[in-house]
């Protein structure tokens, strides 16, 4: 099966800072690569499908890349309500495997 | 509008049985992927099985053996049940439908299973 790997596991950053997390297959998915963002307390919420597109009302700050192996959510400008864990998912067959998130706090 | 709503979670002993259902509403099951996510507590998300809309499953080798998926269309409901608990399954269930585009774009609001004597 593959693996899905995300870092860092934590992170700690300051308001308007950009935020870069990564996420590695451990094989090729092509661009089948999700990322979805749980706040405290909450229902994990999809932000990003294949790799770089962003859903219907999330905002701008938030961009996805890559493709294959390697891919990266960014938020170019961290803001406070964007405290959270942010978890990179592969869909393309099962199992439908996440990583194993990153939380990250405001510094 | 466009829902799940999970229901059946408690409390139940090592070795219990306990049925999770899903009820869906503002579109059919059996025209989606449904799928069931958990997430124990203080830990990351972890995919256990799938239902496709052809009616096949999957599941995760954590709960192969052990738990099954299913709908009844007539209802518009997915079930999960689960079978042998163990303390380890204790988590919140989600259900969630795989949209068009591939990926979990409607999740429930989750329910709690504790496995404990």
């Amino acid at each position: 099966d593959i693996q899905m790997t995300q870092s860092p596991s934590s992170l700690s950053a300051s308001v308007g800072d950009r935020v870069t997390i990564t996420c590695r297959a451990s094989q090729g998915i092509n661009n089948y690569l999700a990322w979805y963002q749980q706040k405290p307390g909450r229902v994990p919420k999809l932000l990003i499908s294949a790799a770089s597109t962003l859903q219907s009302g999330v905002p701008s700050r938030f961009s996805g890349s890559g493709s294959g192996t390697d891919f990266t959510l960014t938020i170019s400008s961290l803001q406070s309500e964007d405290v959270a864990t942010y978890y990179c998912q592969k869909y393309n067959s099962g199992p439908y495997t996440f990583g194993q998130g990153t939380k990250l706090e405001i510094k | 509008e466009v829902q799940l709503m999970e229901s059946g979670g408690g409390l139940v002993q090592p070795g219990g049985s306990l049925r999770l259902s899903c009820a869906a509403s503002g579109f059919t099951v059996s025209s989606k992927y449904m799928i069931w996510v958990r997430q124990a507590p203080g830990k990351g998300l972890e995919w256990v099985s799938v239902i496709y809309s052809g009616g096949s499953t999957y599941y995760a080798d954590s709960v192969r053996g052990r738990f099954t998926i299913s709908r009844d269309n007539s209802m518009n409901t997915m079930y999960l049940q689960m079978n042998s608990l163990r303390a380890e399954d204790t988590a919140v269930y989600y259900c969630a439908r795989m949209g068009s585009a591939g990926p979990f774009d409607v999740w429930g609001r989750g329910t709690m299973v504790t496995v404990s004597s």
